[in-house]
């Protein structure tokens, strides 16, 4: 069971690069979600998703696409790159989104860098 | 709307010293109340969690006590121990809000041996 995965742990990209970050979870669960992380700032929500084929902005989506084809997978998609959107990445997971009480298990995080 | 407001770092304690990290919150309803957990180079952790009101999370040797009059649910440990060194968040979420989590801006605790 290795929980929340992130791929990749570092990224550098040019300004106006595309790329994608990688999410994928092995739990089972149905809610999946995408926050970044800046200093003095905690986390901002991007994306969310409340199972296959379902989801919807967050606090700060403008940027980034996401789309959900399976339960266990959730990629961010950065369009245009700009340096505005240096920051850590986390993707995070849930067993229930309805309720509001579960745990939401987080990965590593990838730190991107846009020069 | 919802908030979160966490006391400003980095906060620097010797072994063995007993920790405080404020937290109040701003929610309409009943929120849920979580400390996350952030060691140096890994992602957030559950450290505790408290859904009504008078309820007291504890794990670890933390505790935190959610208190509805004052609108506050702060972090204290007794003892704290070097491997207690990292970034806590609190945090918070109401059922409406689809499983969204609301963070403060976090505080990075050192202890020193």
């Amino acid at each position: 069971n290795a929980g929340v995965t992130q791929t990749p742990k570092f990224q550098v990209l040019k300004t106006g690069q595309s790329m994608t970050l990688q999410c994928a979870q092995d739990m089972n669960h149905e809610y999946m979600s995408w926050y970044r992380q800046d200093p003095g700032m905690g986390l901002r929500l991007i994306h969310y998703s409340v199972g296959a084929g379902i989801t919807d902005q967050g606090e700060v989506p403008n940027g980034y696409n996401v789309s959900r084809s399976t339960t266990e997978d959730f990629p961010l998609r950065l369009l245009l790159a700009a340096p505005s959107q240096t920051s850590v990445y986390f993707c995070a997971s849930s067993p229930d989104f309805t309720g509001g009480v579960n745990e939401q298990f987080f990965g590593p995080g990838t730190r991107l860098t846009v020069l | 709307g919802n908030s979160v407001t966490q006391m400003e770092g980095p906060v620097t304690l010797s072994e063995e010293a007993f920790l405080t990290i404020n937290c109040t919150y701003t929610a309409t309803g009943y929120p849920s109340l979580f400390w996350y957990v952030q060691y140096p180079g890994e992602g957030l952790q559950l450290l505790l969690k408290a859904t009504k009101a008078d309820d007291k999370g504890s794990n670890k040797g933390f505790e935190a006590t959610y208190r509805k009059e004052t609108t506050s649910f702060h972090l204290e440990k007794g003892s704290v121990q070097v491997s207690d060194s990292a970034v806590y968040f609190c945090a918070l979420n109401r059922g409406s809000t689809l499983g969204r989590l609301y963070f403060g801006r976090g505080t990075q605790l050192t202890v020193w041996p």
